[in-house]
């Protein structure tokens, strides 16, 4: 069974820092691995999505990794702003069995202005 | 920008009684899904509907829960006896392919409270 890991659940950081957010899963047999976004009270908004043949995406001042055999992703953020405050949730969509998003528990961030 | 919407907002019930959640999909995405997140914990994985019929469904979504399309439109998640355990918040998603290849488009969810 696909189980996805985001350590530390908070962080807090201040204005203008980059910064990295980490996630982990157990099982590389995976199609996709997205990053989204979810602000208190609302839905998902996805961030970007990294194919399992692809090693990493980039939008903006947000860039993510994949290391399939190793099972980690990494969502780096630039510059970072008060408006980046958010829960950033990590999901895998599995195949066979696994075959939908499997999500962590989410990285509630707070940057300091 | 096309957005998947869901009514209603909040939903309050007692134990035992039906609920029918509601969600409009993006009008041309053919993949739609349920997800719940009880408060603190994880997004799971409820159920998701293709072709009008369940293409994948966790082991959460069992004889209390069903879905339907109905018409063009909406696309409904039914729990037919309410338990305490069922308060959450229930999302429905859509996207234009199963999901392996494009990411699923969230609404913005129905916060669910069963006293």
């Amino acid at each position: 069974k696909q189980e996805v890991t985001q350590i530390p659940a908070a962080l807090s950081v201040p204005e203008g820092e980059n910064l990295v957010l980490n996630c982990s899963f157990t099982d590389s047999a995976i199609y996709n691995l997205q990053w989204f976004r979810q602000d208190p009270g609302k839905g998902l908004t996805s961030l970007l999505l990294i194919q399992s043949s692809q090693r990493e995406q980039t939008s903006g001042r947000l860039n993510a990794s994949l290391d399939k055999s190793s099972g980690r992703s990494t969502l780096y953020i630039a510059a970072s702003q008060p408006g980046d405050s958010a829960t950033y949730l990590c999901a895998v969509w599995g195949t066979g069995a696994n075959s939908k998003l499997t999500f962590g528990k989410g990285i509630t961030l707070s940057v300091r202005p | 920008e096309p957005e998947v919407t869901q009514t209603p907002s909040h939903q309050v019930t007692q134990m035992g009684q039906e609920v029918i959640l509601r969600c409009v999909p993006i009008s041309n995405h053919l993949y739609f899904y349920w997800y719940r997140q009880i408060l603190g914990q994880k997004v799971e994985f409820l159920v998701s509907f293709y072709n009008n019929e369940i293409s994948e469904k966790s082991e959460i979504f069992d004889d209390q829960f069903s879905v339907e399309r109905p018409d063009g439109s909406n696309f409904t998640l039914k729990i037919r006896s309410t338990k305490l355990e069922d308060s959450a918040m229930y999302f429905c998603a859509s996207g234009t392919s199963g999901g392996a290849w494009e990411t699923q488009y969230f609404g913005p969810g129905t916060r669910l409270l069963v006293l």
